[in-house]
């Protein structure tokens, strides 16, 4: 089966430095693998995706990640965070078939202090 | 602009009352989800639907149901089977294929007293 794995819960980040959030991942094959952001009692928005090819991939907001196969894992990483950057992120793991449901991590919150 | 409505924004029930959420989106999508969120317990799926008339359950289907007549509706029932029904609940859609990940509504928080 598959799975995400966000492991810290909570992350603080002075305004200003930069950023990385972790995310592994177990599934059989290369997986479609996403980052989401999502603010208080709002949706989620998506930041980025990575299908195939170059193992770096750029989003919005300034935000990128790489994949690299050999360790499962998809970290998510900006290099100055601003305090609008605070929220919940998300890392989600998909095939890559047709119709199919994602399987998110539990989230990592950001906090930016001043 | 396409996009995913999910009404109300807030929800308030008495235990042991039936309540419908409704998810309504102009995206064309084919694919309809249902995810509730609980603090550190990150998404888990509801119910989900490919095509209309049509729905799988997902992780957490139990007192809840669905249904899918319309390809631009997917309405979720939180039933009094439901013993912990107060979440934040997130519904979303997508194109067949993973290319353009889940476009997600804005939820709705239910709360039962």
């Amino acid at each position: 089966a598959q799975s995400v794995t966000q492991p810290d819960i909570h992350i603080t980040v002075s305004e200003g430095a930069s950023l990385e959030l972790r995310c592994n991942y177990s599934y059989g094959a290369t997986p479609y693998l996403f980052w989401y952001v999502q603010s208080p009692g709002q949706g989620l928005q998506l930041l980025l995706k990575y299908f195939s090819g170059d193992t770096l991939v750029q989003g919005i907001k300034g935000f990128e990640a790489e994949f690299k196969r050999s360790q499962s894992s998809f970290n998510l990483r900006k290099p100055s965070v601003h305090w609008s950057d605070a929220a919940e992120y998300f890392c989600a793991v998909g095939p890559v078939s047709g119709y199919s449901t994602l399987t998110f991590g539990k989230g990592t919150m950001l906090l930016v202090s001043p | 602009d396409g996009g995913i409505t999910q009404s109300p924004k807030y929800l308030f029930r008495k235990e042991g009352q039936n309540v419908t959420l409704s998810c309504e989106q102009n995206l064309n999508h084919d694919a309809m989800y249902w995810y509730r969120q609980d603090p550190g317990q990150g998404l888990r799926l509801i119910y989900y639907s490919q095509i209309v008339n049509d729905f799988q359950k997902g992780d957490i289907a139990e007192g809840y149901s669905v249904s899918r007549e319309k390809k631009e509706s997917f309405p979720l029932t939180v039933t009094s089977a439901q013993k912990n029904p107060t979440a934040f609940y997130l519904c979303a859609s997508s194109i067949p294929g993973q290319e353009m990940g889940y476009t997600f509504g804005s939820g709705t928080r239910l709360t039962v007293v």
